[in-house]
This record gives structure tokens, sequence and C-alpha cells, in this order.
């Protein structure tokens, strides 16, 4: 079955550095990429959705400058959290859909904790 | 390998009835489990979860049973409603995986009229 992974699965920065976590699909090809926010209540916000070789398309309230989305293939696409704050301590999940299907394969999750 | 498992990609149920959906997973030191709802175009919603010291958690219309023998669990939705219509997918985590998901591929669910 489809398999997404997402690198590193917990990191610790300081305040004002920038991060960058992976989403990569296993064995299939993801036309389409997602990345979701977890929030308290465990329910899942989507950020942003980007389609392999074309800019990402961000929902509203979510910064493109912050939250930089590149999917320059079709196994992978970044998350880049540029000057982390500790306001953007969350859980950031990424799902994909391939050419074939739309069901969504979700990643198991990446844990930032800024300082 | 898929270590969660929803072998039903699509369910259709009659408004009113029971829609009962399934999730199979392989890893024995999962420990907690959590059902989310999906429209399109949104983020997965939370709607329910249970931990594996338990066997049965209830929250209105929806139930959520864990038989940790079979490594299965069931979200029962009754009666079920035209706003259940939704893909829903199961998901187990482990408490030495960072609070790490592992997601199933979701069951279509659709209510009939």
């Amino acid at each position: 079955g489809a398999v997404v992974s997402q690198h590193p699965s917990r990191v610790i920065c300081k305040s004002g550095t920038s991060v960058k976590i992976e989403c990569r699909s296993l064995d299939f090809q993801a036309t389409t990429m997602f990345w979701y926010r977890q929030f308290p209540k465990k329910s899942l916000m989507l950020m942003a959705t980007s389609n392999e070789g074309s800019k990402a398309t961000y929902e509203q309230g979510v910064e493109k400058d912050k939250f930089l989305i590149n999917h320059a293939s079709l196994t992978l696409s970044t998350l880049t959290v540029t000057s982390a704050h500790p306001e953007d301590s969350s859980f950031y999940i990424c799902s994909a859909t391939g050419s074939s299907t739309d069901t969504q394969y979700f990643g198991p999750g990446t844990r930032l904790t800024v300082l | 390998d898929q270590q969660v498992k929803q072998n039903s990609p699509s369910l259709s149920v009659q408004e009113g009835r029971i829609s009962i959906l399934n999730c199979d997973y392989t890893n024995s030191m999962f420990d907690y489990f959590l059902w989310y709802k999906k429209y399109p175009a949104e983020g997965p919603t939370f709607l329910i979860s249970i931990s594996s010291i338990k066997d049965k958690n209830e929250d209105g219309r929806f139930t959520v049973f864990l038989n940790k023998s079979a490594k299965h669990l069931s979200l029962h939705i009754v009666p079920s409603q035209p706003g259940d219509s939704a893909v829903y997918f199961c998901a187990a985590s482990a408490v030495d995986s960072n609070y790490q998901l592992i997601w199933g591929a979701g069951t279509k669910l659709i209510i009939k009229p």
C-alpha cells in the first residue's frame, strides 16, 4: 500500500531559525501534496496544497513567506518554517494523492518545538 | 507495509441506520487510536479516540470499539445522518513514537436519503 514518510519526526529549534520538514511518497508518484497543522483539539488545519512543479496554494490566513513549500518532484515536498517563533510549535502533517486516485495518504507527522 | 488498514474504500448506508467503519492494525505497540472525519478541501476533524486500556468509548452518536486481540477497531455512527457523508480516517500512535500518527487510507461514507 501507499506510504508517505516525513522527516524529521521531531525537531527542536531556537526562535529565529528556520526548519525544513520533508514529506516523501515512498511507492507512488504524488501529484498533489497537502500540508496540515494540528491544533490542540487534534483537528488538522489545511495550510496549503501543492502540485508538482507549480507554486503552492495557501489557505487564507497562512503566511506564504513564513511557510515555504516546495514540491519539486513527484515524490518530495518540503515545508520550511522560516524565522520560527514559539507560536509555530505544533504538529505538522503532510498527505499526498497520486494521479490515478483521489485517496489521500497521510504522513506520520513532525513535531516542531520552538524554544 | 501499511500498519493501519481500512479495507473498505467506500461504504453506503441508508439515513437513520447504523454506519460501521472498520480499521485493522498490525503493530501491537499502538496504544492510542483516533478517528477523523474529512470533507473535501478541508483538514481532517477529530471525532473520537480510544486508549488501549479501554475497549469502548462513546460520544453522542459515535462509538469506537477496540478489540486488541484481533487488532481491530471500529467506529459506529447511529443514527446516520446526511452530514455524516465524508471520508473517515483511523489513525494510531504509540507512546514512544513522538506522538506520530500512522494513518489508514480512509473510507468514504455515503449516507443515502
